[in-house]
């Protein structure tokens, strides 16, 4: 149970386009949602937490018109990377916590999406 | 500021070994500490700890946090090739939403 999915896991794109990245809880209906970004040989850096029907807060230094995110159901959420820049190559990861789960500070995982801007 | 510090940064070691890796925070609004194992995707979980002194065992893997020395430890017996991943540790703070500080992680490698 408990698991998260990313799609998509690879996507390389042109500097100045947008790119979408979906989470999805797939048994589970989820709480709230995480976004974090990995640098590489770096930890997770959080950037923002989502909350199904609200708005995200965004982490410090966070740009929230760069990195859009939509919260659509309790299933999905989605963040959008407008306008992105070589220096936006990272791995996404986004993470869920269980509605009702026995620990809303356990957060499941996805298998992160790695962008590559050009 | 909020801050996990994790150490080694990195341990070499030969099957059979056992390692034991560190975490210390300082955190505002402690919760619990989670460690994690991140091997070429995303993390997996591994184990919660909400109460000093009780420790958590899983097969080879244990951990137990120390509130007093704001302080955990890992620790794998009879290390295996499988074992090689880099090692998360998180610590979940109080407040309107259930957020994670990571640590830098410790990158352990299992020689055969």
């Amino acid at each position: 149970g408990a698991v998260v999915s990313q799609h998509p896991s690879r996507v390389i794109c042109k500097s100045g386009t947008s790119v979408k990245i979906e989470c999805r809880s797939l048994d589970f209906q989820a709480t709230t949602m995480f976004w974090y970004r990995q640098f590489p040989k770096q930890s997770l850096m959080l950037m923002a937490t989502s909350n199904e029907g609200s708005k995200a807060t965004y982490e410090q230094g966070v740009e929230k018109d760069k990195f859009l995110i939509n919260h659509a159901s309790l299933t999905l959420s989605t963040l959008t990377v407008t306008s992105a820049h070589p220096e936006d190559s990272s791995f996404y990861i986004c993470s869920a916590t269980e509605f009702g789960g026995r620990s809303s500070y356990e957060q499941y995982f996805g298998p992160g999406t790695r962008l590559t801007v050009t | 500021e909020d801050k996990v510090v994790q150490s080694p940064l990195s341990l070499v070691v030969h099957e059979g070994d056992t390692v034991t890796l560190n975490c210390s925070y300082e955190v505002t609004n402690f919760r619990s500490l989670l460690w994690y194992k991140q091997e070429k995707k995303a993390p997996t979980f591994l184990f919660m700890l909400t109460s000093s002194g009780i420790e958590k065992k899983s097969g080879r893997l244990s951990s137990i946090l120390d509130k007093k020395e704001l302080s955990s430890i890992l620790n794998i017996t009879a290390t295996q090739t499988g074992d090689s991943a880099i090692y998360l540790c998180a610590v979940g703070y109080g407040g309107a939403t259930n957020k994670l500080i990571f640590g830098t992680g410790t990158l352990l490698a299992v020689q055969p």
